[in-house]
């Protein structure tokens, strides 16, 4: 596709329901990060992942959060068991290059927005 | 804890005028300093970027002023038209490739 693409668009889920977010990536993009954005706030990051491996899950905010990436390039970032404070838009960004090794453009989608009721 | 802070929250400028952001931070780590544009409903999109041997960049009517030594840096946009109208993140790099983003900045710009 041309852009990064993230689906659903948005979600309503019930508290302590499970739900999984959907991220395609540009294709041959090699570096995918999972950031959070809060009501007004700005992006904070959750995960990183270099094509299948998870490099950085340093911002996941609890062990009710799981990402994967099996084949390096479709991810699913998972939230089990939902809370109301996890309502937030969560997008998804890809950058064609190794993110550690140097700044490469990274490309946001356009988020699900998440709302826990 | 936001290792970059931004300002100010919103400001409203009148078409033709000049629109400034400051944002300021404390990791000497940060190697790249992106600033991102976003539209209600979307993703950011980036703007424009600097290293931090760089002291200005300048791209169209968006530049960026970088002062190393103080830990801040800015954002410029001259002629500010209506189609500017957005919220506006800037960001830092860390060392493992992730982004740290300020809080934005809504800005409208009037006719």
């Amino acid at each position: 596709g041309a852009g990064v693409s993230q689906s659903p668009r948005y979600k309503v889920a019930k508290r302590g329901q499970d739900v999984a977010l959907r991220c395609d990536p540009i294709s041959g993009h090699v570096s995918l990060f999972w950031y959070q954005q809060a009501l007004g706030q700005g992006p904070e990051f959750l995960t990183y992942f270099q094509n299948e491996a998870q490099l950085d899950k340093s911002g996941l905010p609890s062990d009710r959060f799981f990402a994967e990436r099996p084949e390096g390039s479709v991810s699913t970032l998972k939230i089990q068991r939902t809370q109301q404070e996890d309502s937030a838009v969560y997008l998804c960004a890809s950058s064609r290059g190794d993110a550690r090794l140097g700044y490469t453009e990274a490309f946001f989608g356009q988020g699900t927005r998440l709302t826990v009721v | 804890q936001q290792q970059v802070k931004q300002s100010p929250q919103s400001l409203i400028v009148q078409k033709g005028g000049i629109s400034i952001i400051n944002c300021a931070y404390e990791n000497t780590a940060f190697d790249y300093f992106p600033w991102y544009q976003q539209f209600p409903g979307k993703g950011p999109a980036l703007l424009i970027a600097i290293r931090p041997d760089v002291s200005e960049k300048k791209e169209g009517r968006f530049t960026i002023s970088f002062n190393k030594s103080a830990k801040q840096f800015s954002l410029h946009i001259m002629d500010s038209q209506p189609g500017d109208s957005a919220t506006y993140f800037c960001a830092a790099r860390d060392s493992w490739g992730k982004l740290q983003f300020g809080a934005g900045t809504q800005v409208v710009v009037t006719p």
